[in-house]
């Protein structure tokens, strides 16, 4: 079955301490994406990679990173987590054709 | 202004109504241009991607009119599943997809 699989679904931790949620998807996909979805600002881009090794900030970069050191995963990486990290966050694939993104199940983070 | 703007809602129409949603964009380069679904805190589904001629799924139809800048969708015969949260996407080139805050539909019996 084509999917994007996040882990973990949810997480519930504290300031400043580090975390990574990871994305992988198995649909040979060259695009992946990070966005974070807050009320009454819709999604919003955080980091893309067009491919392996390839990344680029999004819109709202700020206190993440990322990596692609395999086509099939993209890890999301929270070096020392705040507060206004809180949010729901999705991962999205894609071929490289222009065509729509599929998404992962979502995380949910909560920073104490 | 923002890139891709939509009606919030709610649009509350009753199981049966045709109900139409409209999004405006702001990047006149934007390529291709897609409606989502999104449930109550889920991922977002793609519903239909739009295309300049006009298309049609089953009970939804949606538009593009590229001089105004604007995305349409129009939903028949609506049912109780399809209450949920549309939103309206553009690709601005190279996979930058732009999202709407979304319209949030309710359909009640």
């Amino acid at each position: 079955e084509a999917q994007v699989t996040q882990n973990p679904r949810y997480l519930i931790t504290v300031t400043g301490k580090k975390l990574t949620v990871t994305c992988s998807q198995n649909m040979n996909h060259e695009y992946m994406s990070w966005y974070r979805q807050d009320p009454g600002l819709g999604l919003r881009q955080i980091y893309y990679s067009m491919n392996v090794e390839v990344t680029d900030k999004g819109d709202v970069p700020e206190g993440y990173k990322v990596s692609r050191k395999e086509k099939r995963n993209f890890p999301l990486i929270l070096e020392s987590p705040s507060p206004n990290q809180t949010s729901l966050y999705f991962c999205a694939s894609s071929g490289i054709g222009g065509g729509p993104q599929h998404f992962g199940d979502g995380t949910r983070l909560s920073i104490l | 202004r923002k890139e891709v703007e939509q009606d919030p809602g709610p649009f509350n129409v009753p199981e049966g109504a045709t109900v139409a949603f409209n999004c405006t964009y702001s990047n006149s380069a934007s390529q291709s241009f897609f409606w989502y679904r999104q449930d109550c805190r889920k991922e977002p589904k793609l519903l239909m991607s739009v295309y300049s001629s006009g298309n049609e799924d089953g009970r939804f139809t949606a538009q593009l009119n590229r001089a105004s800048q604007y995305i349409s969708l129009l939903i028949r015969d609506s049912k109780l599943s399809d209450s949920a949260t549309y939103l309206c996407v553009v690709n601005e080139g190279f996979q930058k997809l732009v999202f709407g805050t979304g319209t949030r539909l309710l359909v009640s019996p």
